[in-house]
């Protein structure tokens, strides 16, 4: 069965260092992956995609992601976190049909 | 920028109720979607309709139904209203050609 994993429930950082969220995945074919983020009583948010090309893609808000089909992994990260960006964060998979999967999210907390 | 609105930010219905949630957006996308989300289980796919008048079960039609008489407007109908439908419904649309899905802000039903 096709599947999106994100193995923490919570990433806690500190404001000003790096922070990564993590995603695996699978899927047969070539996916196609997402990032959303949802801020507090809101809808979710595009972030970013890989579609093709170059393993790494960079995003809205300074946040980037890594394609490794080796390891089945699109992890996200950004070099500096801020406060603002606490949020829940959602991992998605696109085999290219209508049904994109949802990993189940990763609550993240950056501390002043 | 683009847009997508849902009636209802908040909902309150009785059991055995029959509801409606409607979607509208503004940006002429072909495909829409209906996703209810629940906290640890992510998003999860009720219906699509990739064109107007068109509509295809998702991972979780039961107990729902839909309607897209209009581009622009895709409505989710819950028949008779269960406690176990409690939960945040987000709307969705997409552009044929895109993969980024635009979201609504959800409407957060409470079925008592």
């Amino acid at each position: 069965a096709q599947s999106v994993a994100q193995p923490e429930d919570q990433v806690n950082v500190a404001e000003g260092n790096p922070l990564t969220v993590k995603c695996t995945y699978s899927v047969s074919g070539n996916p196609y992956l997402f990032w959303y983020v949802q801020y507090p009583n809101r809808g979710l948010q595009f972030l970013l995609k890989y579609i093709t090309g170059d393993n790494l893609v960079k995003g809205s808000y300074g946040f980037e992601a890594e394609f490794n089909k080796s390891q089945t992994s699109f992890h996200l990260k950004k070099p500096s976190a801020l406060v603002s960006d606490s949020a829940l964060y959602f991992c998605a998979v696109d085999t290219g049909g209508f049904k994109t999967i949802f990993g189940a999210g990763t609550r993240l907390f950056v501390k002043a | 920028d683009v847009k997508v609105t849902q009636s209802s930010r908040y909902l309150v219905k009785r059991t055995g109720e029959k509801v409606f949630l409607e979607c509208v957006q503004d940006m002429d996308h072909e495909n829409m979607f209906w996703y209810r989300q629940d906290p640890g289980l992510g998003l999860r796919l009720i219906y699509f309709s990739y064109d107007v008048k068109m509509k295809e079960k998702g991972d979780i039609p039961e107990g729902y139904s839909v309607s897209r008489e209009k581009k622009e407007r895709f409505s989710l109908i819950l028949e008779s209203a269960s406690t176990n439908q409690t939960s945040m419904y987000l709307c969705a649309s997409r552009s044929i050609g895109s993969y980024e899905q635009y979201f609504g802000p959800g409407t957060r039903l409470t079925v008592t």
